[in-house]
């Protein structure tokens, strides 16, 4: 079993959709929560950091953590083509080496 | 927000040729930097974490005599594929961590090995 699960997609959602992405951890010990957004042949960017339980909100984007169910989510209100991309969640447990451990990244395309 | 660059974005080189890829955090110090390999549609595999000052360390099975590692200031980091074989060729992607313990990616290199 993976640490981090993540479904590959690809997702194909309308312009104007609200976009639900998820993973599912099994290292209890993580702590800290990042959602990236990878273009093509990019380098990911960060979208979204949570430390611990809870819900984060910028701009379009919310991030929910649930550390009871070890599974968490990013939602994209009004989605928008430029939204189209490879969104990946990364956790760590914060230690001193900091690795981030990755899911597979799930393709979404927002059809306009 | 925080930027990192690599140089070159792109690099084509003949087998047994050695490669050198530059990594630079711009606006922050980072006192650690990750190097990371992705091929087609797979995500992010770490190969080895960067630390100013002292020797990488790397992950299991990453040959560290092939991929030569030295982070010589608090802003840049230098990842020297060896004697490149056409295996090698993949995208890499570093990133680098500020005080904050948040990881900054920069835009990635492609290597081609022929």
């Amino acid at each position: 079993q993976k640490e981090v699960e993540q479904d590959p997609g690809p997702l194909s959602v309308p312009e104007g959709a609200i976009v639900s992405l998820n993973c599912t951890y099994s290292n209890s010990a993580f702590q800290y929560f990042m959602w990236y957004r990878q273009y093509s042949r990019k380098g990911p960017e960060l979208l979204m950091y949570t430390y611990s339980s809870g819900n984060k909100e910028d701009g379009r984007f919310t991030a929910q953590v649930d550390k009871s169910s070890k599974y968490i989510s990013l939602f994209i209100r009004d989605s928008q083509p430029s939204d189209s991309a490879t969104y990946l969640c990364a956790m760590s447990n914060g230690g001193a080496t900091n690795k981030l451990i990755f899911g597979t990244g799930t393709l979404l395309a927002v059809q306009p | 927000g925080a930027v990192v660059s690599q140089h070159p974005s792109r690099v084509i080189c003949k087998s047994g040729t050695s490669v050198k890829i530059e990594c630079r955090s711009l606006d922050f110090q980072a006192t650690t930097m990750f190097w990371y390999r992705q091929f087609p549609k797979q995500s992010l595999m770490l190969m080895a974490t960067s630390n100013e000052g002292s020797k990488a360390t790397y992950e299991q099975g990453v040959e560290k005599d092939k991929f030569l590692i030295n982070h010589a200031s608090l802003t840049l980091s230098t990842l020297t594929v060896t004697s490149a074989h056409p295996e090698d060729s993949s995208f890499y992607i570093c990133s680098a961590r500020d005080l904050a313990y948040t990881q900054y990616f920069g835009p990635g290199t492609r290597l081609t090995v022929l």
